[in-house]
């Protein structure tokens, strides 16, 4: 069994760029999530994908968007980057909504 | 807006004793609550979790305890270990959202 993985690791960009990054959920699950954590700070939840659909969004503006595809995995796009948008994006995938998340490890993003 | 938050930025134990971590939350909509164990350079690690029609959750060394009426909940460590260091994050659910709180930082000394 497989754990979650995300890429990249690290990545820097400037402002005003677009950044697209990865995540593999766990095997056998269905349901993934993002988090954004700024440093020294607990996660903020930016929305969660079931099956490929949308299924709820935390307060983030509309140039945070996702995707999820048929073999559940995802992708976390954000346009226009700002210099706040630094910081360290988890994926976590689950059977059902919350219950049981795994996180990966994260991708660190530095906006300058 | 709803926020769940923790009473300590830092909480100091020794080896052997029993920590305790304490979380309020704010909406009183909250069904379901997580916490999270996050060591350093890694993403959060599932601790335990207790629906809102329970008061009380043991797991293998640690106890989560729920009190509805003034919406707070505790995690409880028992004998904790120097492998229990890390930062530790309370979560709550409401319908499609998930707030974490800000997080405690278990430092533990032999």
């Amino acid at each position: 069994e497989t754990g979650v993985t995300q890429s990249p690791t690290h990545l820097i960009k400037t402002r005003g760029q677009q950044v697209t990054l990865r995540c593999s959920s766990q095997s056998g699950h269905n349901t993934v999530s993002w988090y954004q954590q700024a440093l020294g700070q607990g996660p903020q939840f930016i929305f969660q994908y079931y099956r490929e659909e949308e299924n709820g969004r935390g307060n983030f503006p509309p140039r945070f968007s996702g995707l999820q595809f048929p073999n559940y995995s995802s992708e976390l796009n954000v346009n226009a980057l700002e210099l706040d948008d630094s910081a360290l994006y988890l994926c976590a995938s689950s059977q059902t909504g919350f219950v049981e998340q795994f996180f990966g490890p994260g991708t660190r993003l530095t906006v300058l | 807006g709803e926020s769940v938050g923790l009473h300590l930025p830092t909480l100091s134990v020794q080896e052997g004793d029993n920590s305790i971590i304490n979380c309020a939350y704010s909406n009183s909509a909250s069904d379901y609550f997580i916490w999270y164990k996050q060591e350093s350079g890694k993403g959060p690690q599932f601790i335990i979790d207790i629906r809102s029609n329970m008061d009380k959750r043991q797991g293998q060394r640690v106890t989560v305890l729920l009190n509805k009426t003034v919406k707070h909940l505790s995690l409880q460590i028992a004998a904790t270990q120097p492998g229990d260091s890390a930062v530790y994050f309370c979560a709550a659910v409401n319908t499609d959202k998930l707030i974490f709180g800000t997080g405690t930082r278990l430092q533990v000394f032999p």
